[in-house]
């Protein structure tokens, strides 16, 4: 089983600020198969990237992704009040499916 | 656009068998692999696995021998069944599309929470 680790646990950041979410594998994924998703209380997550840097339809640019082999990064350029939420990395390089254990985004 | 919809019951007690439904909405079952993800405050989001109207279905090997997955093609959902229930079986449970040239979950219910007690 692939373990995805997200670092930091916690972020927090000002509006207007650049947010670096990172995720590590713990083996090599391919980056088709990598992807983020954001979620907010009560709510289902919501795909923000896929192929490790393509975004999902109606994801703002502010939103980008990179990365590959076992380092993958979430960014934000410029935090949105609506972006503080929590985020999760996926990988289905191989099975069984598995997620990160999420990075909170919080207001300072 | 499609829409996911979970329900089934929200309380049971240990050793009972869960049984949850997903209707698709403004779309077809047979256009997906579709999937189940739980999520719990001690785990974080766990996949559970998928089924497709083939009758191929594939699920995670930490709850492999009490899960089963179908689609029913003629009511447009499919379904979950977990058995012998625990405390830990305890969470909110999401319906889940898989897009497959993506490779990631493009469409998601709302959840549903569910309890294990007695």
């Amino acid at each position: 089983e692939i373990v995805l680790t997200q670092s930091p646990g916690t972020l927090s950041l000002s509006p207007g600020e650049r947010a670096t979410l990172s995720c590590w594998a713990s083996q090599n994924v391919n980056s088709a198969s990598l992807a983020w998703y954001q979620q907010k209380p009560g709510q289902a997550p919501r795909l923000l990237i896929y192929g490790a840097s393509s975004r999902a339809t109606g994801i703002p640019d502010r939103f980008s992704g990179s990365g590959s082999g076992t380092d993958f990064t979430l960014s934000i350029s410029r935090l949105e009040p609506e972006d503080f939420a929590l985020y999760y990395c996926q990988q289905y390089e191989t099975s069984p499916l598995t997620f990160g254990g999420g990075t909170q985004v919080e207001i300072k | 656009q499609v829409q996911l919809q979970e329900s089934g019951p929200g309380l049971l007690k240990p050793s009972e068998t869960l049984f949850l439904t997903c209707t698709v909405s403004g779309g077809s079952v047979f256009s997906n692999y579709w999937n189940w993800i739980r999520q719990s405050p001690g785990k974080g989001l766990e996949w559970i696995g998928y089924t497709h109207y083939s009758g191929n279905t594939h699920y995670n090997p930490s709850l492999n021998s009490r899960v089963t997955m179908s689609v029913d093609t003629s009511n447009n959902h499919f379904t979950l069944k977990v058995t012998s229930l625990t405390a830990a079986d305890a969470a909110v449970y999401y319906c889940a599309g898989w897009n497959e040239r993506n490779r990631a979950f493009d469409m998601w219910g709302q959840g549903t929470m569910v309890t294990v007690s007695s």
